[in-house]
């Protein structure tokens, strides 16, 4: 079946670093997959951060950015100077279809805290 | 925003008797889902539903649950029996169009004891 394989966390950074959260996928349902970053601020529910369908792509959003890479299967999450505001749980996704792109498969999630 | 609620937040059952656990999903969205993740796991789809009816669902969608949405209202997931093994979180999710983004609840976390 489909896998994605994440940074492990907890990952603390500070304020104003650089960011980069791991992001690999393994689809055998489906030869391009669409891609996604949700994210879980505090008290708040799943959102979607970004997503991108197709391979060689960039997304972006809120200061973060990711590229399909068909090659080495990845989908890294990026963002050159984090906040204390991205403090949350990120969570790398892939979904079958661009016709059927609620069935996600989930990473484990990565635990971010940005220190002031 | 747009907002999915999941009532209750927390429930707490005995194994081995009924538990629905309700999602009241955004306004004129058609496609609803059901998620599990158990302690320290990864999220897992359960189930999509739409147009009165499953499209899909996984393997962890056992014999024991089942998913509707009676006239328009609460999407549900019914689990009778429940199981020790049926004890996670569950979260809700709801979407406009098959390619739309999935908008998601806080999630009820369900004890089975």
């Amino acid at each position: 079946g489909d896998s994605v394989t994440q940074t492990e966390g907890p990952v603390t950074v500070s304020e104003s670093e650089s960011l980069i959260i791991n992001c690999t996928y393994s689809a055998t349902s489906i030869a391009y997959p669409n891609l996604f970053w949700y994210v879980r601020y505090p008290g708040e529910g799943l959102q979607l951060l970004l997503k991108v369908i197709t391979a060689g792509q960039k997304g972006s959003s809120r200061g973060f950015e990711a590229t399909y890479n068909k090659e080495t299967t990845s989908f890294h999450l990026q963002k050159a100077s984090v906040q204390e505001s991205d403090s949350a749980v990120y969570y790398c996704a892939l979904a079958p279809s661009n016709t059927n792109t609620g069935k996600l498969t989930f990473g484990d999630g990565t635990v971010l805290t940005v220190k002031p | 925003g747009p907002k999915v609620l999941q009532i209750p937040s927390h429930q707490i059952i005995d194994m081995g008797q009924m538990v629905t656990l309700n999602c009241d999903p955004v306004s004129n969205h058609l496609y609803f889902y059901w998620y599990k993740q158990i302690l320290g796991q990864q999220m897992e789809f359960l189930v999509n539903f739409y147009n009165g009816k499953v499209m899909e669902k996984s393997k962890l969608f056992k014999d024991q649950f089942s998913v509707e949405r009676p006239d328009g209202s609460y999407f549900t997931l019914k689990i009778q029996p429940t199981a020790l093994e049926d004890s996670a979180v569950y979260f809700c999710a709801s979407q406009g169009t098959g390619n739309e983004r999935l908008f998601f609840g806080h999630g009820t976390k369900l004890s089975v004891l």
